[in-house]
């Protein structure tokens, strides 16, 4: 198994421009969910889901938006880039216990 | 919302040395996971427990329900274990509140 898996593993974007994060998980895990870590901080939960064609928000999610079509995917989408925005974005799931994590996207908006 | 408060931020031991790293949370929990950012920025989930006490190796992990505590020791301490140790309380739909984490530097 890959277990999670990110793409890509670094970007940078200027102001005003979208991107989509991919996540793709091969577990057949429920819960999947976005974090991000910005230096010194903990990381913070942006939207997650209970399963396919389920997302709910965070502590955090305003300038982002997700789906979850198939069990495996979760992409989170960023509009309208902004400097608020730069942080590494961790991507998660879990079935019934413990949580998988990516090894993140480190994302700077100039 | 639930606070999350780990102490110390930052422990630097002498390899051998028996570490001690506490978190304290507000809201009662279903839950508590401990986990580990390598210096590299991945991160690995160490423990998940509701009660009393597990073991991995040289990692032991204890909650107090009641007292909405919880201590990650790590026994005879070795430089590769020098990473950030996180703790994070379960909430609803399995949702995480993360601790600013442990800066652990373990010189050989």
């Amino acid at each position: 198994n890959a277990g999670v898996t990110q793409t890509p593993k670094f970007r940078i974007l200027k102001i005003g421009q979208s991107m989509t994060l991919q996540c793709t998980q091969d577990m057949n895990h429920n819960y999947m969910y976005w974090y991000r870590q910005d230096p010194g901080m903990g990381l913070k939960l942006i939207y997650y889901s209970v399963g396919a064609g389920i997302t709910d928000k965070g502590e955090v999610p305003n300038g982002y938006n997700v789906s979850r079509s198939t069990t495996e995917d979760f992409p989170l989408r960023l509009e309208l880039a902004a400097p608020s925005q730069t942080s590494v974005y961790f991507c998660a799931s879990s079935y019934s216990s413990e949580q998988f994590f990516g090894p993140g996207t480190r994302l700077t908006v100039l | 919302k639930n606070e999350v408060e780990q102490s110390p931020q930052n422990l630097t031991a002498q390899e051998g040395e028996f570490i001690t790293i506490n978190c304290s949370y507000s809201v009662g929990i279903s839950a508590l996971h401990w986990l580990q950012q390598h210096p590299g920025g991945g991160i690995v989930s160490l423990f998940m427990l509701s009660s009393g006490k597990k073991k991995h190796g040289r990692l032991i992990a204890t909650i107090n329900i009641q007292e909405k505590h919880s201590s990650l020791h790590i026994t005879a301490s070795h430089p590769r274990d020098s990473a950030v140790y996180i703790c994070a309380p379960e909430g609803s739909a399995r949702q995480l509140t993360f601790g600013s984490g442990t800066q652990l530097t373990v010189l050989p």
